[in-house]
């Protein structure tokens, strides 16, 4: 157990709607990184937050948004969902005062129908 | 932009055996991170083993060792003593250590290893 904690699981939505992804880091840890995994992209890097603000872009849509809050658990927005959203998303933390490794959490499967 | 590649989409190897995933990376800095995750089928992203760029010794964790080139900007990963729970996909990743932290990871496309019994 790594200690990051994502919900829910697994999501299974229309296109066209909107979902709402949550992320709450490992205790201390205040960088929070949103990933996508898909079998056309692979593993992509979307945004980081540390101590909630942003603080790094990566491949992430305009149609996507995240936020890390005051408790500096994160929320990842989907909207306008395509087909082609349809992926494992993933969550990290990272120590504070450290470039050192991302753990991860087990990941939200999405699908879009 | 960083780049990272994994050449070899598959490896098989027999129990007990040593097997050897290749990566290497493009880059243009002087200053980072090397990573190699392991996913299981449970999808969890697990951290193998990590290199800084500065430090010339190559790093080891129990049976796993990365032979780091940095000239060749060459990293590859070496499982010794293969064990039936190393069957997973491997992902070489890249850090920058620039800008202050302020990244996230590049990753190679994986290397999906078997362990034949």
């Amino acid at each position: 157990d790594s200690g990051v904690t994502q919900t829910p699981k697994h999501l299974i939505t229309a296109t066209g709607q909107r979902v709402t992804l949550r992320c709450s880091p490992r205790s201390g840890d205040l960088s929070v990184y949103w990933y996508q995994q898909s079998l056309d992209q692979g593993l992509q890097f979307l945004i980081q937050y540390y101590n909630g603000e942003e603080r790094a872009k990566g491949n992430i849509l305009e149609r996507f948004s995240a936020q890390q809050f005051p408790d500096l658990h994160s929320e990842l927005n989907l909207s306008s969902l395509e087909l082609g959203d349809s992926a494992l998303y993933f969550c990290a933390s990272s120590p504070r005062d450290s470039f050192s490794e991302a753990f991860f959490g087990q990941g939200t499967r999405l699908t879009v129908v | 932009a960083q780049t990272v590649t994994q050449s070899q989409p598959e490896m098989s190897v027999q129990e007990a055996e040593t097997v050897t995933l290749s990566c290497t990376y493009d880059t243009s800095e002087s200053d980072y991170y090397l990573f190699w995750y392991k996913q299981p089928p449970s999808r969890q992203m697990i951290l193998v083993i990590r290199q800084e760029a500065y430090k010339q010794q190559n790093a080891t964790e129990n049976r796993f060792s990365v032979n780091f080139q940095k000239a060749a900007k060459s990293f590859s990963l070496k499982i010794s003593d293969s064990q039936l729970g190393d069957a997973a996909m491997y992902f070489c990743a890249y850090r920058s250590a620039m800008g202050g932290g302020a990244d996230g990871l590049t990753f190679g496309k994986g290397t999906h290893l078997i362990i034949q019994p």
